[in-house]
């Protein structure tokens, strides 16, 4: 079983909608999570840190739930821009473990 | 956020020979990482470059296949020894300022081994 796992997609949702994410993880030592972007041929970006009270910049949504061992991500009124995948990301101590990421298409 | 740079950005090599990747960050970091991203894959930890130390490897990696430097706070490289095309991958270095602090990557070394 992976320690991180994500549904690998690809999502495919026109402009304007609103699209979820799922990803669990095994580890309960985890004391950190990420949610990380990575377009085609390029290094992963930071999209958003999670917490357990959940947190949200603009359009993006994030919750943690520890019990569950669960995070999320909700993108809303998608763009074309959004087009990218997103990985999954628990941390315990100084390591990171990333899941394999969910592709996001966007279309007009 | 530190900005991450790492050079060669792609290299095609032939079997049994070696590559070194150099990665130079902007500002101090207080760690650094190398990991490698084979295609289709997500990105899997080879070590923690440790100034002015042995690296510390996760399972699987081995100094003598990857081995590291790290002479500073801003700069580390990784070599990959010995190459087969099993090596075709992209390697990326990361910083972050410490434990539990976002990590921020370089732009990648992309490697064909014939």
């Amino acid at each position: 079983r992976k320690e991180v796992e994500q549904d690998p997609g690809p999502f495919n949702v026109p402009e304007g909608a609103t699209v979820a994410f799922n990803c669990t993880y095994s580890n309960s030592a985890s004391q950190s999570f990420f949610w990380y972007r990575q377009d085609c041929r390029k290094e992963p970006k930071l999209l958003m840190s999670v917490y357990s009270s959940g947190n949200e910049d603009g359009r993006f949504t994030a919750q943690l739930n520890r019990a569950s061992q669960y995070i999320s991500l909700l993108i809303r009124d998608s763009k074309l821009s959004d087009s990218a995948t997103y990985l999954c990301v628990s941390g315990y101590g100084n390591k990171l473990v990333f899941g394999a990421g969910t592709i996001l298409r966007v279309k007009s | 956020s530190a900005v991450i740079s790492q050079k060669p950005s792609r290299d095609i090599c032939q079997r049994g020979t070696s590559l070194t990747i150099q990665c130079q960050v902007d500002s101090q970091v207080t760690m650094m990482f190398w990991y490698r991203q084979q295609p289709g894959q997500s990105l899997t930890l080879i070590a923690t470059a440790n100034q002015g130390s042995e690296a510390t490897y996760e399972s699987g990696f081995v100094i003598d296949k990857f081995p590291i430097s790290r002479p500073n706070l801003t700069f580390s490289t990784l070599t990959v020894s010995n190459m087969s095309p099993e090596d075709s991958s992209i390697y990326l270095c990361s910083g972050s300022g410490g434990v539990q602090e976002t990590q921020y990557f370089g732009p990648g070394t992309r490697l064909l081994v014939l």
